[in-house]
């Protein structure tokens, strides 16, 4: 069945480093995909999302590119904010159903 | 306002009882969804319903029972909890056609002991 494959958190940094959270996907026909954030306390919230190849989302300084040569939407963001701490989830859409990713937690340090 | 709302926030309750969650969403959305997330921060759906049926039962006990009384609420009702019950309920709601763009309430942890 289709699935999302994750890097494993939590990703530490300090404020202004550059990010990159790795993603991965398996899935039949051509899927949307998408990022959604989680911040503590709170439930997801869609970040951004890209729903053909080639495609960029971006959103509050946040990008993900949609290779489907190499099957990945990784996210990138220039200089994290300690307020983007947070646990990040890759997902796709295929089929009626949104299929997550197990989340990669993000701790930025001032 | 609170766009998509559960109560209650947390729920503790022994082996074998019965609770209820629920949900509701001032969205105007037509399709609402239950997702377990597990310790792990794993998350999985396990129904969803657009306009009061029943459109997605993913492989979950029968001891989960949702009801959907009207297309703003969402309730989730688990008969003979069990200790593998404890995780993180999520709903969430959509419109049919932009079923990708879901809105989470903010979760019910349950801890079954």
């Amino acid at each position: 069945g289709d699935s999302v494959t994750q890097m494993e958190g939590p990703v530490t940094l300090s404020e202004e480093a550059f990010l990159t959270i790795n993603c991965t996907y398996t899935a039949t026909g051509y899927p949307s995909l998408f990022w959604y954030v989680q911040y503590p306390g709170e439930g997801l919230q869609l970040l951004l999302k890209a729903t053909k190849a080639d495609d960029k989302g971006s959103n509050k300084g946040f990008e993900a590119t949609y290779r489907k040569e190499t099957t990945s939407f990784h996210l990138e963001k220039g200089s994290v904010q300690v307020s983007d701490s947070a646990v990040y989830f890759c997902a796709l859409y295929n089929t009626d159903k949104l299929i997550f990713g197990t989340g990669t937690r993000l701790q930025v340090f001032p | 306002d609170t766009a998509v709302s559960q109560t209650p926030k947390y729920l503790v309750t022994q082996m074998g009882n019965d609770k209820s969650i629920k949900c509701e969403q001032n969205l105007g959305h037509d399709t609402m969804y239950w997702y377990k997330q597990d310790s792990k921060k794993f998350l999985k759906i396990m129904f969803s319903y657009n306009n009061k049926e029943l459109i997605i039962n993913e492989t979950v006990p029968n001891r989960f029972s949702p009801k959907s009384p009207d297309k703003a609420h969402l309730n989730l009702h688990i008969n003979s909890l069990e200790l593998g019950d404890s995780a993180v309920y999520f709903c969430a709601s959509s419109l049919r056609g932009d079923s990708y763009e879901q809105y989470f309430g903010p979760g019910t942890r349950l801890t079954v002991t």
